[in-house]
């Protein structure tokens, strides 16, 4: 079966540009999740929605950036005012959303380079 | 402030060893503790994962053995093989819904490589 599905893979933008990164999730997972993977690190929580709605974006690091979820499946990350400190792989990963300890499956990412 | 520790940052084992992988953590509301492998280029897969009312659980050649008292679990796996070579990551969860979902705090990766 299908799994999540990130785009595009590689994107490359300079400084200032707005960027979109788009999650598709495994159908029928009602959970879903973006972190940021940083070079040589673990992957940092930024934000987790419950349907339609964000349920913690505690871990977005400022206001440029934005993630939507319209209609409760596919997700959009937005960065707007990209810095080079954005430069990073940002994971989306889905969840059945139901029962205790639902697992995380992660899509291979959207590796972001600014220049 | 990081609230997983994991050590150590490289690993070499020969293959058959045994490969053992260290974590620790800090806020004792964690309540879900699972592993994650992950191979270049690709995402995180979950390998096996314990919560903090067992003290060892077993799948396959992987184990995880938890240590509640000294805030300490860690990953073994036995008779490494080569494809098992890959960057390791232990993470801790909070849960934040009533829905069951969690918030993953994850350590700062153990690459391991074995060697024939």
């Amino acid at each position: 079966g299908a799994g999540v599905s990130q785009t595009p893979s590689n994107k490359v933008t300079e400084k200032g540009k707005y960027v979109e990164l788009r999650c598709d999730p495994i159908s029928g997972h009602t959970a879903l999740y973006w972190y940021r993977q940083s070079l040589g690190q673990g992957p940092e929580f930024l934000i987790y929605f419950q349907g339609t709605g964000a349920a913690d974006d505690s871990g977005l690091p400022n206001d440029r950036f934005f993630a939507v979820r319209p209609e409760g499946s596919v997700s959009t990350l937005k960065i707007q005012r990209t810095e080079r400190g954005d430069s990073a792989v940002y994971l989306c990963a889905s969840s059945p959303g139901q029962g205790e300890n639902s697992p995380l499956h992660f899509g291979n990412g959207t590796r972001l380079t600014v220049t | 402030q990081q609230q997983v520790k994991q050590s150590p940052q490289s690993l070499i084992v020969q293959k058959g060893g045994i490969s053992i992988i260290n974590c620790a953590y800090e806020n004792t509301a964690f309540d879900y503790f699972p592993w994650y492998q992950q191979f270049p280029g690709k995402g995180p897969a979950l390998l096996i994962a314990i919560r903090p009312d067992v003290s060892e659980k077993k799948e396959g050649r992987f184990t995880i053995s938890f240590n509640k008292s000294a805030k300490q679990f860690s990953l073994h796996i036995m008779d490494s093989q080569p494809g098992d070579s890959a960057t390791y990551f232990c993470a801790a969860s909070l849960r934040i819904s009533n829905f069951g979902n969690e918030k993953l705090t994850f350590g700062t990766g153990t690459r391991l490589t074995i060697i024939p």
